[in-house]
């Protein structure tokens, strides 16, 4: 099963350029989320959605947009990179009654200079 | 403010041993806790939750207890192994509120031989 997969694992931006980070799961679920972590603090949730065509925002979702064409795929968009956004970013999902227990994707490392 | 901490940013156990590693919130509308591990490069995974209800929850080695008057819970892992050694975060949610988490920052525990 491949679960909740993420690409790239690795990228390095230029502060203003612009990139999508792309997440899929084979689960059928219908929730899913962006988080980032950073050093000395927990995953902060940025976006997330309850199902197709629904989005909403998080605890921190200034710079980021999303959209939920498809129960499989969460893509994430950085307008404008900024060094700020250097991070490592998490997707999970989760199904069911159980909404809390979510599945992780390895996460995209990410630097902006 | 950091609704849920975890103030040992590492713990070092011997093989063998029992490992507590613990947790404290000061949201009183929290009502459900889980415990996530997570191993470099790779995403959290669910380790074990537990629901305010109760104040003790068993998965084999792993056992959570919850102090509800003193805003705690910790986990205990006996006897520690040394596949144990990861980050592990405590996160808590208010039931059925749009399924956001809470993460605290995680603690290191490592296992000595």
């Amino acid at each position: 099963n491949a679960g909740v997969t993420q690409t790239p694992k690795f990228q390095v931006l230029k502060t203003g350029q612009s990139m999508t980070l792309q997440c899929a799961q084979d689960m059928n679920h219908e929730y899913m989320s962006w988080y980032r972590q950073d050093p000395g603090m927990g995953l902060r949730l940025i976006h997330y959605s309850v199902g197709a065509g629904i989005t909403d925002q998080g605890e921190v979702p200034n710079g980021y947009n999303v959209s939920r064409s498809t129960t499989e795929d969460f893509p994430l968009r950085l307008l404008s990179a900024a060094p700020s956004q250097t991070s490592v970013y998490f997707c999970a999902s989760s199904y069911g009654t159980a909404k809390n227990i979510q599945y992780f994707g390895a996460g995209t490392r990410l630097s902006v200079l | 403010d950091q609704q849920v901490k975890q103030n040992s940013p590492s713990l070092s156990v011997q093989e063998g041993r029992i490992s507590i590693l613990n947790c404290d919130y000061t949201n009183s509308m929290f009502d459900y806790f889980l415990w996530y591990k997570k191993y470099p490069a790779e995403g959290p995974t669910f380790l074990i939750s537990i629901s305010s209800i109760k104040d003790k929850n068993e998965d084999g080695r792993f056992t959570v207890f919850l102090n509800k008057s003193a805003k705690h819970l910790s986990l205990h892992i006996v006897p520690s192994q040394p596949g144990d050694s990861a980050v592990y975060f405590c996160a808590a949610s208010v039931l059925d509120s749009n399924y956001q988490l809470i993460w605290g920052a995680g603690t290191k525990l490592i296992i000595k031989p």
